[in-house]
C-alpha cells in the first residue's frame, strides 16, 4: 500500500507570492493532517481535516487555508508569503475519524522556501 | 488545548549507554500520548503509543515509554543505544475534540 505522497518535495517562493501544497493520504484513511516544522518549534498544527469538513485550526493566520476533496486528497494553501513561512510542511492521515487518538502516517512533506 | 513540553532540544548519548528523553504534557484528562522519530531525511515514525492500561509500553527499535500520571510525564527510555539511534524524537499528546500536539522535539546524537 503506498504511503502518503506529497508533492511538490520542494518549492521556492518569492515573499507575496501564494503557494498550494498537496497531499495524498493512504488509501481508505480519511482524516488528513497538517503541520508546519521548524527548528526549534516542532511541530505546529495547522488543520485536521475529514470527510471534507475541517474538524480543527491551529492558532496560524488566515492566509493559511486547506481543503479536502471527496476522495481525501488535501491541499493547503498559503497566500501573501512571508520570509516566515518557510518551513517544512508535513502532511499526515489517520485511519481512525480522529487524528486525536491513532497512530499518524507522515508523508516526506514539503520543503517551501521563502525568498 | 492540550500542551507538550519536550525540555531538552539536544542529548548526546554514548553508543551502548542507556537513553532516557523526557517529555511532559498539560492536560486535564488522561491524554492518548505518543513518541514519533524522525531520522535524517526521512518521515516521522512512530515509536510507542499509550492510551490506557499497562503504564509502561514497549515500542519498536527497543524503545519503551512509562506513564507517570502524577508526574504528567511519558519519558521514552532505551537500555542501549545505537548509531542508528541518533534523529529527532517527538513525544504527541492527542485529546478528546482536539488535533494531535507535537513537542518541539529532542535531537539525539550518539558518540562512537
Amino acid at each position: 500500500k503506498a504511503g502518503v505522497t506529497q508533492t511538490p518535495r520542494y518549492l521556492i517562493k518569492t515573499r507575496g507570492q501564494q503557494v498550494t501544497l498537496s497531499c495524498s493520504p493512504i488509501s481508505g484513511h480519511r482524516s488528513v493532517s497538517w503541520y508546519q516544522q521548524t527548528p526549534g518549534q516542532g511541530l505546529q498544527f495547522l488543520f485536521e481535516y475529514f470527510s471534507e469538513t475541517q474538524r480543527n485550526k491551529g492558532n496560524f493566520p488566515g492566509r493559511f487555508s486547506g481543503r479536502q476533496f471527496s476522495n481525501s486528497r488535501s491541499e493547503m494553501n498559503v497566500s501573501t508569503l512571508e520570509l516566515g513561512d518557510s518551513a517544512l510542511y508535513l502532511c499526515a492521515s489517520s485511519l481512525e475519524g480522529h487524528s486525536y487518538n491513532s497512530p499518524l502516517h507522515f508523508g516526506n512533506g514539503t520543503r517551501l522556501t521563502v525568498t | 488545548a492540550q500542551s507538550v513540553t519536550q525540555p531538552d532540544i539536544h542529548i548526546t548519548v554514548s553508543e551502548g549507554a542507556s537513553l532516557e528523553l523526557r517529555c511532559n504534557y498539560s492536560y486535564g484528562a488522561t491524554p492518548y500520548l505518543f513518541w514519533y522519530v524522525q531520522s535524517p531525511g526521512q518521515g516521522l515514525q512512530l515509536l510507542l503509543k499509550y492510551f490506557s492500561g499497562d503504564t509502561l509500553v514497549q515500542g519498536i527499535k527497543g524503545f519503551e515509554a512509562e506513564f507517570k500520571r502524577s508526574q504528567s510525564s511519558f519519558n521514552l527510555r532505551k537500555p542501549s543505544v545505537h548509531w542508528s539511534d541518533a534523529a529527532e524524537y517527538f513525544c504527541a499528546v492527542g485529546a478528546h475534540g482536539d488535533a494531535m500536539r507535537f513537542g518541539a522535539g529532542t535531537r539525539l546524537t550518539v558518540k562512537p
